[in-house]
């Protein structure tokens, strides 16, 4: 089984700082990442897919990048909005999720 | 804009079976991959599986494969989840998503919890 592994698992940050994500798995997945924004009470919303392409209607601000075993997904500039958790999904053969990392406000 | 809801008993006895419906409007399901996900409270996302409309082609994940049930009713347009054997540790807010072919979910449901106790 592919194993996702995501760093770190929580994150403290000032709106207007650069965040970024990682994503590793443990075996070469190609480009086959996704990312998801998670808040309370909520369903996922999707925000990347295939490593670096944005879903229709997510900012700019979120990018993603990577191959092979490690991710990343970066936000340019934190907006009070972006305080959420965020997920890192495998899709294929499986689709299995990180373990979740949650960004705070400092 | 597909919109799809979850409904089916908020509680579960151990040992039963737990059955779960996704109602999908705003589009058919015909043509689509459609998929279950979950989420212990205060835990990770979990993926249990996804199905191809009708059913003929179907993937799980292996923590489940010998107890669950996914299938689509296309007359219906919904899709539905069954989970044999439910113990504690399926306590959970079960999710279900439109698959797209290139491996994300991009539609999803609200979520419902489901308790499984005694």
């Amino acid at each position: 089984d592919i194993q996702m592994t995501q760093s770190p698992p929580s994150l403290s940050a000032s709106v207007g700082d650069r965040v970024t994500i990682t994503c590793r798995a443990s075996q070469n997945i190609n480009i086959y990442l996704n990312w998801y924004q998670q808040k309370p009470g909520k369903a996922p919303k999707l925000l990347i897919y295939l490593t670096s392409t944005l879903q229709s209607g997510v900012p700019s601000r979120f990018s993603g990048s990577g191959s092979g075993t490690d991710f990343t997904l970066t936000i340019s500039s934190l907006q009070p909005d972006d305080f959420a958790t965020y997920y890192c999904q495998l899709s294929y053969p499986t689709h299995t999720f990180g373990q979740g990392t949650k960004l705070e406000i400092k | 804009q597909v919109q799809l809801q979850e409904s089916g008993p908020g509680l579960v006895k151990v040992s039963e079976t737990l059955s779960l419906t996704c109602s999908v409007s705003g589009g058919s399901i015909s043509g689509y991959y459609w998929g279950w996900i979950r989420q212990p409270p205060g835990k990770e996302l979990e993926y249990i599986g996804y199905v191809h409309d009708t059913g003929n082609t179907n993937h799980f994940n292996p923590s489940f494969t010998s107890r669950v049930t996914i299938s689509g009713d296309t007359s219906r347009n919904r899709f539905s989840l069954r989970l044999n054997s439910a113990t504690a540790a399926d306590t959970a807010v079960y999710y279900c998503a439109r698959l797209d072919k290139r491996g994300f979910y991009d539609y999803w449901g609200q979520g419902t919890l489901v308790t499984v106790s005694s």
